[in-house]
């Protein structure tokens, strides 16, 4: 079956510290990888899509130099948290797509993310 | 902007078949109607999707108005497990498949 992995699943870092969260796609191809932001309040955000070989779309309120991802092959996606701040928190989802395999994203556990 | 309208909270009991209703009135032609639901410390799990006849399958029956600007899903007999927040989501068949946009939900209470 289609799993989805995400690694670290918690993490703790200092306010204006960075960190790094991996996402590992297994017994599918994950063409394109969403990175999503679940607020405390359960609200989602849509960090940014992307698609290998293909440059990445950051959504509004979203930047590159803030959450660089990178996302070199069809089975892992990484995204850094550049000067982390409070509003910074919340769990962090990666959510993979196979376009030749169909319409469903699958969604690893996401990375919880606590600023100090 | 939200596409779609639920209930914030729905209740049952174990045993019995839940109705989770969705709207979604300005849906177009090229976008399916999709489920997500999702447990605390977990990230969304897909329950079902259709675009325009019901579907069925292992975990629910999803309902299709005719109109499709409503549908709802359908959980047979339900369990404690079954407790979750259940998403309703439109997706473009192309453009924005991968741009799930999720709302609140409805938080589904299942009493033992």
């Amino acid at each position: 079956g289609a799993l989805v992995y995400q690694y670290p699943r918690r993490t703790i870092c200092k306010s204006g510290t960075s960190m790094r969260m991996e996402c590992q796609a297994v017994g599918f191809q994950a063409t394109s990888v969403a990175w999503y932001r679940q607020s405390p309040q359960k609200t989602f955000e849509l960090i940014a899509l992307s698609t290998v070989n293909s440059a990445i779309k950051y959504e509004q309120n979203f930047t590159q130099e803030k959450f660089p991802i990178s996302h070199p092959n069809l089975s892992f996606s990484s995204m850094t948290v550049l000067n982390a701040y409070l509003e910074d928190r919340g769990l962090y989802l990666c959510g993979a797509r196979d376009w030749g395999g169909g319409y469903e994203q699958y969604f690893g556990p996401g990375t919880r993310l606590t600023v100090l | 902007d939200a596409k779609t309208t639920q209930p914030d909270s729905m209740e049952s009991t174990e045993g019995e078949t839940v109705h989770l209703p969705c709207s979604h009135a300005t849906i177009s032609g090229n976008e399916y109607i999709y489920w997500y639901r999702q447990v605390p410390l977990q990230g969304p799990e897909y329950v079902t999707h259709g675009l325009q006849q019901n579907t069925t399958n292992s975990m629910a029956f999803l309902a299709i108005a005719s109109d499709r600007k409503s549908s709802t899903l359908i959980l047979p007999h339900v369990s404690l497990r079954d407790a979750a927040v259940y998403h309703c989501i439109l997706r473009g068949y192309t453009e924005g498949a991968d741009r799930l946009t999720f709302g609140k939900g409805t938080q589904l209470i299942i009493q033992p």
